[in-house]
């Protein structure tokens, strides 16, 4: 069965060091995501990408972020300067095209977390 | 704007308890509902899905949950629990994005479920 995959599945990396995080999403899907999650809260929207653009963001989000989908496959998140707080959870997430019933479904990625020190 | 409640951070059953884990949902429309599970340090895993049609569905694990239109509920059941079920599980409902095509979830707090042996 198709799955989203991610690399690493878990990095360390000193405050203001840049990380770049890895997904391959299904191959045919177009719209892709991500999610974070802090550890013991919630899973909590990011962005999502489409047609090689931002389609929406959420307020954390913040400059220091930026998505890339670089050639076919990849999907990358990439946060400039860590800082302590976003040392969390962060699972891919992509979705199929329109029309069907299940055009809702978001297919996640097994995580990759980033310890911020 | 969406909300996702999960109203019991904790839960304990016994081992061959029922279980009832509740959602509650604020959305406009008819949503797509979802309920996860997830271990410890470990990604989510899909338990089942709501789109559309019959309201009671069937999920993995022995696990279903009904659709309550009148009470914006999403409630998970299951009934005898084994103690590998012990996770966190999280509600999220699934709405349109800002582009078409797009999707966005918001996720619940999470309900933390132990069993008791």
């Amino acid at each position: 069965e198709p799955e989203v995959t991610q690399t690493p599945s878990h990095q360390v990396t000193q405050m203001g060091q840049e990380v770049i995080l890895r997904c391959v999403p299904i191959s045919n899907h177009l719209y892709f995501y991500w999610y974070r999650q802090i550890l013991g809260q919630k899973v909590e929207f990011l962005v999502s990408f489409y047609n090689n653009e931002i389609s929406e963001k959420s307020e954390i989000f913040d400059d220091q972020f930026s998505v890339e989908r670089p050639d076919g496959s990849n999907f990358t998140l990439k946060i400039r300067s860590t800082k302590l707080e976003d040392s969390a959870m962060y699972f891919c997430a992509s979705s199929e095209a329109g029309g069907g019933g299940n055009t809702g479904e978001l297919f996640f990625g097994e995580g990759s977390r980033l310890t911020v020190l | 704007a969406q909300s996702v409640t999960q109203p019991d951070i904790h839960i304990t059953v016994s081992e061959g308890a029922s279980l009832e884990l509740r959602c509650n949902y604020s959305y406009g429309a008819t949503p797509y509902l979802f309920w996860y599970v997830q271990s410890p340090g470990q990604g989510l895993q899909l338990l089942l899905k709501y789109f559309s049609g019959d309201t009671l569905v069937q999920g993995i694990k022995g696990f279903e949950a009904e659709f309550k239109r009148s009470q914006s509920s999403f409630n998970l059941r299951k009934p005898s629990v084994h103690w590998s079920d012990a996770a966190e599980y999280f509600c999220a409902v699934g709405a349109p994005g800002i582009i078409s095509g797009t999707y966005k979830y918001i996720f619940g707090t999470g309900t933390r479920l132990k069993v008791l042996a």
